[in-house]
C-alpha cells in the first residue's frame, strides 16, 4: 500500500552541526508535505511543509528539500540546539485532506 | 484554550472494559482527525471528520472503536472491549477548511490492564 517511510530511527548530531533528516514517500499523487517535531509527552507541532510545485523551502533555521524524480523529501536543520531533541515525522498528503504520516526519526542532540 | 485540549490525559482501564476519549478542537477547526500511536511507533489514522461530510472511518482497526462528532465540534472516540494491543496514545488533531496544517492536542495515554 501507500506510505511514507524514513530511511534511519536514530540520529545522533554534535551541537551546533547541521542535521539532515531523510524520507521517501511513494505516493506519486501526494502533493503536499508536511515536516513535524514531536517532544516528548506532547502532540506533534508543526515545523515546515512545501507543495509539490517547489523543491525548496526556507524557514527560520530549518530547510525542507523535495525531489519529486525520486519521492524523497529532506529535513535540514541548521546549527543544531538540544533543544531540537524530539522525534521528527514526515507527511504526506494526496489531497481531501488525509494526511499519512511515516514512521519517524529521533534525533538526539550531542552537548 | 486556543489549542486542542484532549481528555484524559491518561486512562488505565481493565480488559473488556468500554472507554471514551474526548477531544475538544481549535474553534473554527472543521476538520478533526484521530490517530493512533503506539510506543516507539509512527501515527496511524484511525477516523477524519470533515464539516458536515460522512467521516472517513477507512483507518479503524475493527468495529470495536467508534468515534462520534457532535454538532461540528467535540469529538468522541469509542472503544468497546478493550484488548491489551489497545494500549498506546490517542491522539487528536484540528485543521482550519482545505488545510492540511494539523494541530493537534497532547494525546490520551491509554493503557489496558
Amino acid at each position: 500500500g501507500e506510505s511514507v517511510g524514513l530511511h534511519l530511527p536514530t540520529l545522533s548530531v554534535q551541537e551546533g552541526d547541521n542535521s539532515i533528516i531523510n524520507c521517501a514517500y511513494s505516493n506519486s499523487a501526494s502533493d503536499y508535505f508536511i515536516w513535524y517535531k514531536q517532544e516528548s509527552g506532547k502532540g506533534p507541532q508543526f515545523i515546515i511543509d512545501i507543495r509539490s510545485n517547489m523543491d525548496k523551502r526556507q524557514g527560520q533555521r530549518v530547510t525542507v528539500l523535495l525531489n519529486k524524480t525520486v519521492k524523497h523529501l529532506s529535513l535540514q536543520i541548521a546549527a543544531t540546539q538540544p533543544g531540537d531533541s524530539a522525534v521528527y515525522f514526515c507527511a504526506d498528503s494526496g489531497g481531501y485532506q488525509k494526511v499519512t504520516f511515516g514512521t519517524g526519526t529521533k534525533l538526539q542532540v550531542i552537548p | 484554550g486556543a489549542g486542542v485540549s484532549q481528555s484524559p490525559s491518561n486512562k488505565v482501564t481493565e480488559k473488556g472494559k468500554d472507554v471514551e476519549l474526548r477531544c475538544d478542537p481549535i474553534s473554527g477547526h472543521t476538520a478533526l482527525y484521530w490517530y493512533r500511536q503506539s510506543l516507539g511507533q509512527g501515527l496511524e489514522f484511525l477516523i477524519y471528520f470533515q464539516g458536515n461530510s460522512a467521516p472517513d472511518k477507512s483507518g479503524l482497526p475493527s468495529d470495536r472503536f467508534s468515534a462520534e462528532r457532535t454538532g461540528g465540534s467535540v469529538s468522541t472516540l469509542t472503544i468497546q472491549r478493550t484488548q491489551q494491543e489497545d494500549s498506546a496514545v490517542y491522539l487528536c488533531a484540528s485543521s482550519f477548511p482545505s488545510s492540511e496544517k494539523l494541530f493537534f492536542g497532547s494525546g490520551t495515554q491509554l493503557s489496558v490492564l
